[in-house]
């Protein structure tokens, strides 16, 4: 069981490119999330599908578009990158919505 | 608005003694309280869990205690050990409310705990 992967691990882009990060789970979850970590903010939810065919705003949803491809697969798009969007990016997955998230290792995306 | 709050930022203590690491929280209708430990360069790993039903919840090393009259929570860790250096977050959601349960789990800031050996 690799639990929750996503790829990629690194990212540099410029402002205003696009970019999907991508992020899978074979723990056979039915709820998917997309959260970004800030220096001294924790961990704020971008996006959150809580079951397949479903997605829904978290907190800071703004720039962001999610998809939610199949049961195991559930990505992240920046349309129009922006400096304010670095950060690093986990994506986590629960058997339902309100059970314990288990998270992946993260992507570290830096907008020049 | 910070609904979770981990006022300590850092925290160190030698190797054998107890970790004390506390969180308190705003928001009456969380029901359930988890605590992750983050490595550096690694996702946050689930380490402990307590629904508000309860007060005290142990795993090993690990304790987790909620005051609800207090809004505040705290996780013990006896003894510490040097592998126990790493950032802990406290996370909390509102399991059990219906529709406007979203699984949403609200996190605090995280606290930095060095354990010398």
């Amino acid at each position: 069981n690799a639990g929750v992967t996503q790829t990629p691990k690194f990212q540099v882009l410029k402002t205003g490119q696009s970019m999907t990060l991508q992020c899978a789970q074979d723990m056979n979850h039915n709820s998917m999330y997309w959260y970004r970590q800030d220096p001294g903010m924790g961990l704020r939810l971008i996006y959150y599908s809580a079951s397949e065919g479903t997605t829904d705003k978290g907190e800071v949803p703004n720039g962001y578009n999610v998809s939610r491809l199949n049961k195991r697969e559930f990505s992240l798009r920046l349309e129009s990158a922006a400096p304010s969007q670095t950060s690093v990016y986990f994506c986590a997955s629960s058997m339902d919505r309100g059970d314990t998230q288990y998270f992946g290792p993260g992507t570290r995306l830096t907008v020049l | 608005d910070q609904q979770v709050k981990q006022n300590s930022p850092s925290l160190s203590v030698q190797e054998g003694r107890i970790s004390i690491l506390n969180c308190d929280y705003t928001n009456s209708m969380f029901d359930y309280f988890l605590w992750y430990k983050k490595y550096p360069a690694e996702g946050p790993t689930f380490l402990i869990s307590i629904s508000s039903i309860k007060d005290k919840n142990e795993d090993g090393r690990f304790t987790v205690f909620l005051n609800k009259s207090a809004k505040h929570l705290s996780l013990h860790i006896v003894p510490s050990q040097p592998g126990d250096s790493a950032v802990y977050f406290c996370a909390a959601s509102e399991r059990s409310h219906g529709s406007s349960n979203t699984g949403k789990l609200i996190f605090g800031q995280g606290t930095t705990l060095q354990v010398k050996p």
